[in-house]
């Protein structure tokens, strides 16, 4: 079963602008979140992360809200640039079973000039 | 820095024939990972090694696949005998773990730019 659910396969944004990728999950027991990029070609690069004791992270132009009692979480990224076009994973993972992240289909994130 | 390094990153071989995928996790790192991805089942974890132990290897699809860590700069993904069903991009993964009384300071894991297997 599908734990990680990320129901947009794709989103198309102007430069400049902010992207909003969202990404829902089931398994309450769920503690640490993680959203990956993804170049052709290329294996997921990891880009930022949050546990479940926060419902904000920020790093540079991207930021991750947590809404723990909605099951819900999204990556922000402000402002969008070329170079962010790509497939963006949303992960999760619990603390007893740490390496076992459970990845989501992905969004493909097309930024127009 | 290397990253993870993996080979060869194409693979094509016959239905029936052994193939191995080989994995050199960023020095330093404790714990490798085997993915796989596929369009029907997306991002799949198949096994991971934590100081070369493998942990949890429930992902693993059949007995035709084993993966093994001799050491901490080296681990394979064997397939004896593939299937067409087993063609995919396999990642291998590694991260530095820390885990003291049951918490955990690290989740994030460093990804190889993937072998792709095709079997014919």
């Amino acid at each position: 079963d599908q734990q990680v659910k990320q129901n947009s396969p794709s989103l198309s944004v102007q430069e400049g602008r902010i992207s909003i990728l969202n990404c829902d999950y089931t398994n309450s027991m769920f503690d640490y979140f993680l959203w990956y990029k993804k170049y052709p070609a290329e294996g997921p690069t990891f880009l930022i992360s949050i546990s479940s004791i926060k419902d904000k992270n920020e790093d540079g132009r991207f930021t991750v809200f947590l809404n723990k009692s909605a099951k819900h979480l999204s990556l922000h990224i402000v402002p969008s640039q070329p170079g962010d076009s790509a497939v963006y994973f949303c992960a999760a993972s619990t603390t007893d079973s740490w390496g076992k992240l459970q990845f989501g289909a992905g969004t493909q994130v097309v930024v127009t000039p | 820095d290397a990253g993870v390094i993996q080979s060869p990153r194409h693979e094509v071989t016959e239905m029936g024939q052994e193939v191995t995928l080989r994995c050199k996790p960023i020095s330093g790192h404790n714990s490798l990972f085997w993915y796989r991805q596929t369009m029907m089942r997306g991002l799949e974890l198949l096994i991971y090694f934590n100081n070369n132990v493998p942990i949890d290897d429930s992902g693993m699809p059949e007995d035709r696949f084993s993966a093994k860590m001799p050491n901490a700069s080296f681990s394979t993904l064997k397939i004896q005998p593939s299937e067409p069903r087993d063609s995919a991009v396999y990642f291998c993964a590694s991260s530095l773990v820390g885990l003291t009384s049951g918490s955990v300071d690290s989740y994030e894991q460093y990804f190889g730019p993937g072998t792709r297997l095709t079997v014919t």
